[in-house]
């Protein structure tokens, strides 16, 4: 299988703070990473692309010094939402593209982070 | 830009029907299609994946079709059953961008 885990699984903090988000590939190693953002009943949202040893790729919109991605190694991305505000409150779901597996184009996505920022 | 729609946005049916449901995408230069599942507060579980040459894939109770040409897919459940009840996702993954574009999500119910 192609297992892809987040670390926390939910998390709340205080306006202002910081808050960082871990997504790991378990059983393979991934050159690319996404981040994706959901709000309630609204359909996922690509953030960034991360790819290993180089810096992310932002889609329009997501400002870059807010949400840092930072991908060290083959098996770890790392989200971390700075300054934050009750907007950034959200549900934010990592994938990863396993370059070995028969399908290249295919994601495998994590259970997801629930962010609550009071 | 890709855009994918998915109608209608929640569907209710009682359990034992068969069900279809719909997705639409703007642009058809895409790699592949894929079906997902969302439970509520939860993450995606893949349910099939269709490559831009295929016209569909089969697993168990669950048929999905591909019409590149039309820009549409369909979600095919058969016998549907209560625990089938969940957000069902399409996204489109695209030649160019390289990217996954989600569409708006179809809220099913089965009512036992």
């Amino acid at each position: 299988g192609a297992v892809v885990s987040q670390h926390p699984s939910w998390v709340i903090c205080k306006s202002g703070t910081s808050v960082k988000i871990e997504c790991r590939s378990l059983d393979f190693q991934a050159t690319t990473m996404f981040w994706y953002r959901q709000f309630p009943k609204q359909s996922l949202m690509l953030m960034a692309t991360s790819n290993e040893g180089s810096k992310a790729t932002y889609e329009q919109g997501v400002e870059k010094d807010k949400f840092l991605i930072n991908h060290a190694s083959l098996t770890l991305s790392t989200l971390t939402v700075t300054s934050a505000h009750p907007e950034d409150s959200s549900f934010y779901i990592c994938s990863a593209r396993r370059p070995d597996a028969g399908a290249w184009d295919e994601q495998y996505f994590g259970p997801g982070t629930r962010l609550t920022v009071t | 830009k890709q855009e994918v729609t998915q109608i209608p946005a929640a569907l209710s049916v009682p359990e034992g029907e068969n069900l279809v449901l719909n997705c639409s995408f703007t642009d058809s230069a895409i790699y592949n299609l894929q079906w997902f599942r969302q439970d509520p507060g939860k993450g995606l579980t893949s349910l099939l994946l269709i490559q831009s040459s295929q016209r569909e894939q089969t697993s168990g109770r669950l048929n999905a079709s591909l019409d590149k040409s039309s820009g549409r897919s369909t979600l095919y459940i058969a016998a549907s059953q209560p625990g089938d009840s969940a957000t069902y996702l399409c996204a489109a993954f695209n030649f160019g961008n390289e990217k996954l574009t989600f569409g708006t999500g179809t809220r099913l119910t089965i009512i036992p």
